[in-house]
């Protein structure tokens, strides 16, 4: 069935660097490749997502790029702050509509 | 605008008992998903429903059931609780439009099972 495979499950970072996160899916149907970003007691929440028609999206500090050839997309965070620390999740959606989330990356940030 | 909404935060069962979890979405999401997370097998996809009808299901037991009342509020119910059903329970509601959709997730609801 559909997988989505998240890596690394766990990333620390220096403050002020950049971490990169990368997801990558088996034959899938979607479209739409959104990330989440879960803190500590919360629900998970939306922070960035990307339609197969574009190759790259940025909003501030954040951005992802998808590349639907090799079946991989990447969030990518610049000039991290230590409001970023979190798990954040990569989702993909299958010919049936299903939601599928990868197994998250917990992201230190170090001071 | 009031986020989505669920109760209870906590919750203490034991084994054989069921439980009732509680979704209240944000106005004018007719859409409610529920998830089940834990630590081993991270976020899984129950089921979801959207005018009180399941519109898809996850690969779950049918000791996880749910439904949606006509004002969108949503629950969902574990029935003869396990140990490994120790989890926190997620809602997400979304706008009414099939395909991609911008889920909007409650601060769920922790059952932990003795």
């Amino acid at each position: 069935g559909e997988n989505v495979e998240q890596h690394p499950s766990t990333l620390s970072v220096q403050e002020g660097d950049s971490a990169v996160i990368k997801c990558t899916y088996s034959d899938s149907a979607s479209n739409y490749f959104p990330w989440y970003k879960q803190e500590l007691g919360k629900g998970p929440q939306l922070i960035i997502d990307i339609r197969s028609n574009v190759g790259e999206k940025k909003d501030q500090r954040i951005a992802v790029t998808l590349n639907k050839t090799a079946k991989h997309f990447s969030l990518h965070i610049t000039e991290t702050q230590p409001e970023d620390s979190a798990v954040y999740f990569c989702v993909i959606m299958n010919r049936d509509d299903k939601i599928i989330f990868g197994k998250g990356t917990r992201l230190h940030i170090l001071p | 605008k009031a986020g989505v909404t669920q109760t209870p935060r906590y919750l203490i069962k034991t084994r054989g008992q069921q439980v009732t979890l509680s979704c209240s979405p944000i106005s004018g999401h007719r859409s409610v998903s529920w998830y089940q997370q834990t630590p081993g097998q991270g976020l899984q996809f129950l089921f979801e429903y959207f005018s009180e009808t399941q519109r898809n299901k996850g690969n779950f037991p049918g000791r996880f059931s749910g439904r949606q009342f006509s004002n969108s509020r949503s629950e969902m119910n574990v029935s003869t609780l396990e140990l490994g059903d120790s989890a926190l329970y997620l809602c997400a509601s979304s706008l009414p439009s099939s395909g991609a959709n911008v889920l909007t997730f409650g601060a769920g609801s922790r059952l932990t099972v003795l």
